[in-house]
């Protein structure tokens, strides 16, 4: 079955230093990969998204590659903030079979400080 | 524009009890998802509902039920609680056409069982 495995948090940064959270999956098909954030107290907002291999997701200062020879999704910031902590998760949607239900890692929490 | 609600915001319940969940999805957005989400953990898919009726579903037992209104909205209703049921509960939708592709959760509801 479909998995996602995400590093183990919390990460704790300090304003604007280089972020890196590490996401491997396995799937049975060829799925399209996504990171989600969900800020305290709130439900889960999509950051960014990459649909086949090679492709890179970004969005407010984040991105993430599709690797499917190493089968990763990395998720990374140049320069954090104090706004950016946050708990992130990596998730993969696998069509294969008319499914396109999400299955997502575990979260991974960010912590920055000022 | 409305995002994705849901009610209540909080509840407790006592073991054996049943509750329901109502969620309202965005505007536009005809297809509505389920998540159970307990401390520490992804979100992970209960069921989903498109044009009135259970499209796919998870590895939940039949305690989990739901239903889909002609308006989109939905509920879910949990019969004979169990302490394991605790958990932060998302609603998602998603727009035509996109399945479960691309969805916008909503705040959650956070359902405590004692």
């Amino acid at each position: 079955g479909n998995s996602v495995t995400q590093m183990e948090g919390p990460v704790t940064l300090s304003e604007e230093a280089f972020l890196t959270i590490n996401c491997t999956y396995t799937a049975t098909g060829y799925p399209s990969l996504f990171w989600y954030v969900q800020y305290p107290g709130e439900g889960l907002q999509l950051l960014l998204k990459a649909t086949k291999a090679d492709d890179k997701g970004s969005n407010k200062g984040f991105e993430a590659t599709y690797r499917k020879e190493t089968t990763s999704f990395h998720l990374e910031k140049g320069s954090v903030q104090v706004s950016d902590s946050a708990v992130y998760f990596c998730a993969l949607s696998d069509a294969s079979g008319g499914s396109y239900i999400p299955t997502f890692g575990r979260g991974t929490s960010l912590i920055v400080h000022p | 524009d409305a995002g994705v609600t849901q009610s209540p915001t909080h509840l407790i319940k006592t073991r054996g009890q049943q509750v329901t969940l109502r969620c309202s999805p965005k505007s536009g957005h005809d297809t509505v998802s389920w998540y159970q989400q307990a401390l520490g953990q992804g979100p992970q898919f209960i069921f989903q509902y498109y044009e009135e009726e259970e499209r796919q579903r998870g590895n939940f037992p039949d305690r989990f039920s739901g239903h889909q209104f002609p308006n989109y909205s939905s509920e879910l209703n949990v019969n004979a609680l169990l302490l394991g049921d605790s958990a932060l509960y998302l609603c998602a939708s998603s727009p035509p056409g996109q399945g479960s592709f691309e969805q916008y959760f909503g705040p959650g509801t956070r359902l405590t069982v004692t």
